[in-house]
């Protein structure tokens, strides 16, 4: 079946200007995750949603990221004002919530991501 | 300090070389513990759960210490397709919630 989707894959963008990202998980899933990776790091967590309840934003580095998700399907992160410090791969995953067989199914499964390129 | 630290490599043996990765976290809430793969320019994809009995999955043996909150990554027998970065990474809760990931060893295996 189809895995997760991101788009776009690459986005160039002049300092100060507002970028969206969109990420289609996978279908069914309930959970969903943004992280992104700078060149060289780790994945640092963003912010992530599960069902109706309040996403956990917590990881959030300023607020001029935000991030939307209608229902259990797409979800939206706008960086608004970006600096060149917020270059870097922006990653989504989602995963199934419950176990399946007795084997838990939490799994996170990413997208290619957006590489995200601030001039 | 970060949550989780791993051997920063790189590592590059030939094939067939047997190779050892290593992984410490600093929180002990920490319940659910993974090894993940990423290619270069690709995204993470789970390379297999770390149990705390260990487990094994074919070249591959994880093994799990929660006393000296320390993972290691085992692999035999590399092979060429091994090249790769081997990501450490652990969740607090062992059902949904945010992974927490090491930077990264980078393994390359030569002909």
């Amino acid at each position: 079946g189809a895995g997760v989707s991101q788009s776009p894959s690459n986005k160039v963008t002049e300092k100060g200007k507002d970028v969206e990202l969109r990420c289609d998980p996978i279908s069914g899933h309930t959970a969903l995750y943004w992280y992104r990776q700078r060149l060289g790091q780790g994945l640092e967590f963003l912010i992530y949603f599960q069902g109706n309840s309040a996403p956990d934003k917590s990881g959030l580095p300023s607020d001029r990221f935000s991030a939307e998700r209608t229902g259990e399907s797409v979800s939206t992160l706008t960086i608004q004002r970006t600096q060149q410090e917020d270059s870097a791969v922006y990653l989504c995953a989602s995963s199934l919530a419950g176990t399946s067989g007795g084997l838990s199914i939490y799994e996170q499964y990413f997208g290619p991501g957006t590489r995200l390129t601030v001039t | 300090r970060k949550e989780v630290e791993q051997d920063p490599g790189p590592f590059n043996v030939p094939e067939g070389a047997t190779v050892a990765f290593n992984c410490t976290y600093s929180n002990s809430a920490s319940q659910s513990f993974f090894w993940y793969r990423q290619d270069c320019r690709k995204e993470p994809k789970l390379l297999m759960s770390v149990y705390s009995s260990g487990n094994e999955d074919g070249r591959f043996t994880a093994q799990l210490n929660r006393a000296s909150q320390y993972i290691s990554l085992l692999i035999r027998d590399s092979k060429l397709s091994d090249s790769a970065t081997y990501l450490c990474v652990v969740k607090r809760g062992s059902t949904l919630g945010r992974l927490y990931f090491g930077r990264g060893t980078q393994l390359t295996v030569w002909p």
